[in-house]
């Protein structure tokens, strides 16, 4: 599986979009990349995944470069509720390994009032 | 909106003891899967199913057993509780194919043996 690399931490105001990277240079051509977050003391969320292709969901916006090595989530208006751990996972999609998730270190986002 | 649930939030057991952790789901997911959550190890899978009375070893099987008679429950079981095992315990969800790594997970259960 390719190895993701990503901000340990980032800060951004209530109500302002915060722009998540992550780094993924060796990601071969059938493998997506998927976020999930985990807020203090609550198992993780599923938040959006894609392959090539923009990606937009009632959570956040995926933004994948051309040569895919690299992608950035986006989180629009963001709300003091979106302050969490955000991970950023590199998977073929419906591959083997039993659907193992690996979480990395992640990027802390904390949103200030 | 998919939910999973699980049994208990904070569970205090005893070294020795037989302990019952259960994972219900409402969405008809086929795979189910339980992980436990420690600070600095990160993510680490215990076992999978991804039928009815189907189950896969995971990383770290030792210590645990599963049971999946239903296709919304899984229950994980610690046949004699270590204090080795105290941790934070997520069960999650998917469908098969490519929704593999589109998992809901539940909100943890926190345990600890003493």
């Amino acid at each position: 599986d390719a190895k993701t690399t990503q901000p340990p931490s980032m800060d951004c105001a209530e109500g302002r979009a915060a722009n998540l990277p992550c780094n993924h240079s060796t990601i071969s051509g059938n493998e997506y990349v998927y976020w999930y977050r985990q807020i203090h003391s609550q198992g993780p969320q599923y938040i959006i995944h894609g392959l090539k292709n923009n990606e937009t969901n009632e959570m956040a916006s995926l933004i994948i470069t051309e040569d895919r090595k690299s992608s950035t989530l986006i989180l629009p208006h963001a709300t003091l509720r979106d302050t969490a751990v955000y991970y950023c996972i590199v998977r073929e999609a419906g591959g083997t390994s039993y659907g193992k998730l690996t979480f990395g270190q992640g990027t802390i986002l904390t949103v200030h009032p | 909106d998919v939910k999973v649930t699980q049994s208990s939030r904070y569970l205090v057991k005893r070294t020795g003891e037989k302990v019952f952790l259960e994972c219900v789901q409402d969405m008809d997911h086929e795979n189910m899967f339980w992980y436990r959550q420690d600070p600095g190890l990160g993510l680490r899978l215990i076992y999978f199913s991804y039928d009815v009375k189907m189950k896969e070893k995971g990383d770290i099987p030792e210590g645990y057993s599963v049971s999946r008679e239903k296709k919304e429950r899984f229950s994980l079981i610690l046949e004699s509780a270590s204090t080795s095992q105290t941790s934070m315990y997520l069960c999650a969800s998917s469908f098969r194919g490519p929704k593999l790594y589109e998992q809901y997970f539940g909100p943890g259960t926190r345990l600890t043996v003493t």
